[in-house]
């Protein structure tokens, strides 16, 4: 079975600029959350989709918005780009959101703002 | 509201040493408990978690972790590193919901075990 696909895995932007993320789950997984990694805040939740549903949200402003489609896939948006939004993005799904299930992580998109 | 503290950074070990990783946490309800492992380049992978149950929790590549409630700790062990090892690792908690459901992951800072031939 095919692991989670993040695309693209490397990005290049300037300040102001807008980006959109994508992630495509395991097959059958409903769930799909987003993470931000950087080296000074760590790893933090963004936002979990569900069923094309946000169920669960971050402390992140409202620049950054996602999005779940039909066959599960997400999208996330980051608008009016500033140098701290420069990290590594991570997707994860999972079958449902049951704590118990288990999120696989995919390899990450890595955004740099200049 | 739940927090993690990896209280090491970095951890050098020679190979074929035992190695622990300390994660302490807090949070005013239950929680359940993760390890993850973090290679160059790569997303997260789930070594182990804790959802209930007995305290010594087995997971991939030979590691375990043990909970304890009372020191709110969950430190992760290996009996004998290989080089394989050297990458990030992450705790997480999440909080238990009420009544199913998911709660979102607090991760802490990871620790970087480094280990050298």
């Amino acid at each position: 079975k095919a692991g989670v696909t993040q695309t693209p895995r490397y990005l290049i932007k300037t300040r102001g600029q807008q980006v959109t993320l994508s992630c495509s789950p395991i097959s059958g997984h409903r769930s799909v959350s987003w993470y931000q990694q950087t080296p000074g805040q760590g790893l933090q939740f963004l936002f979990e989709y569900f069923s094309e549903t946000q169920r669960n949200k971050g402390n992140f402003p409202g620049r950054f918005s996602g999005r779940q489609f039909s066959n599960s896939r997400s999208e996330m948006n980051v608008s009016t780009l500033e140098l701290g939004d420069s990290a590594l993005y991570l997707c994860a799904s999972s079958p449902s959101v049951d704590s118990y299930n288990e999120q696989f992580f995919g390899p990450g998109t890595r955004l740099t703002v200049l | 509201a739940q927090s993690v503290t990896q209280l090491d950074s970095q951890v050098p070990v020679f190979e074929e040493a035992p190695v622990e990783l300390r994660c302490n946490y807090s949070s005013s309800v239950s929680v359940y408990l993760f390890w993850y492992v973090q290679y160059p380049n790569q997303g997260l992978q789930l070594l182990l978690k804790y959802l209930s149950g007995s305290t010594l929790v087995k997971g991939i590549n030979g590691f375990e972790a043990e909970f304890n409630k009372s020191q709110t700790s969950f430190h992760l062990r290996k009996p004998s590193v290989h080089i394989s090892d050297t990458a990030e690792y992450f705790c997480a908690v999440s909080p238990i919901p009420p009544v199913g459901g998911r709660r979102a992951l607090t991760f802490g800072s990871g620790t970087r075990l480094q280990v050298q031939p």
